[in-house]
């Protein structure tokens, strides 16, 4: 699976949108881009999907590049309880081989009030 | 909420000890993966139960082991205990590796365990 690079930690002001930026610059055209978060002493929680096309649902949206190379997760709205570890994670679709995720360290988002 | 749950919450064990884990996978789930994860990292794949088979493995010794039940729920047992296996152990369940790159994962809460 490609390896990801995000910034360490990010800030953001309540209310305002928070731009989460990955770097999956040697993902394949098989590699699907995860978002999970994981809030602190929990498990970690599944946030958005996509391939190629730029998906939306009820918590985030999810704009990958079109080269594939990068993606941003953006948080419309941040609340407090957004404040978290967001992981982004790219892997190949339909897989045999197990459902690994390879997490990394991620970016740790601190919304303030 | 995402019904997967694990057992028990907290757990302390005494070095070269034995321990098992547990966790009911999501209905509907017939995958589970384990993960550990250290003090301020992210968390480690370890292995896939898929059928009740191991599907995947990832760098771990073989004292880590586990079982994959018919009603799909699972157990990881840890041998040999280290200090270093001090962590938290996620459980999550999916819908098969056949469709992995499209559906998502549900995690437990985990199991905190203590090595001392």
């Amino acid at each position: 699976d490609a390896k990801t690079t995000q910034p360490t930690s990010m800030d953001c002001a309540e209310g305002r949108a928070a731009n989460l930026p990955c770097n999956h610059s040697t993902i394949s055209g098989n590699e699907y881009v995860y978002w999970y978060r994981q809030i602190h002493s929990q498990g970690p929680q599944y946030i958005i999907h996509g391939l190629k096309n730029n998906e939306t649902n009820e918590m985030a949206s999810l704009i990958i590049t079109e080269d594939r190379k990068s993606s941003t997760l953006i948080l419309p709205h941040a609340t407090l309880r957004d404040t978290a570890v967001y992981y982004c994670i790219v892997r190949v679709a339909g897989s045999n081989s197990g459902y690994a995720l390879n997490f990394g360290k991620g970016t740790s988002l601190l919304v303030t009030p | 909420e995402t019904g997967v749950t694990q057992s028990p919450t907290h757990l302390i064990k005494t070095r070269g000890q034995q321990v098992t884990l547990r966790c009911s996978s999501q209905s509907g789930h017939n995958t589970v993966s384990w993960y550990q994860q250290a003090l301020g990292q992210g968390p480690q794949f370890i292995f896939q139960y898929y059928r009740e088979e191991e599907n995947g493995r990832g760098n771990f010794p073989p004292r880590f082991s586990g079982l994959q039940f018919p009603n799909y729920s699972s157990e990881l047992n840890v041998n040999a205990l280290e200090l270093d296996d001090s962590a938290l152990y996620l459980c999550a369940s999916s819908s098969g590796p056949g469709t992995g790159g499209r559906t998502e994962a549900f995690f437990g809460q985990g199991t905190r365990l203590t090595v001392v």
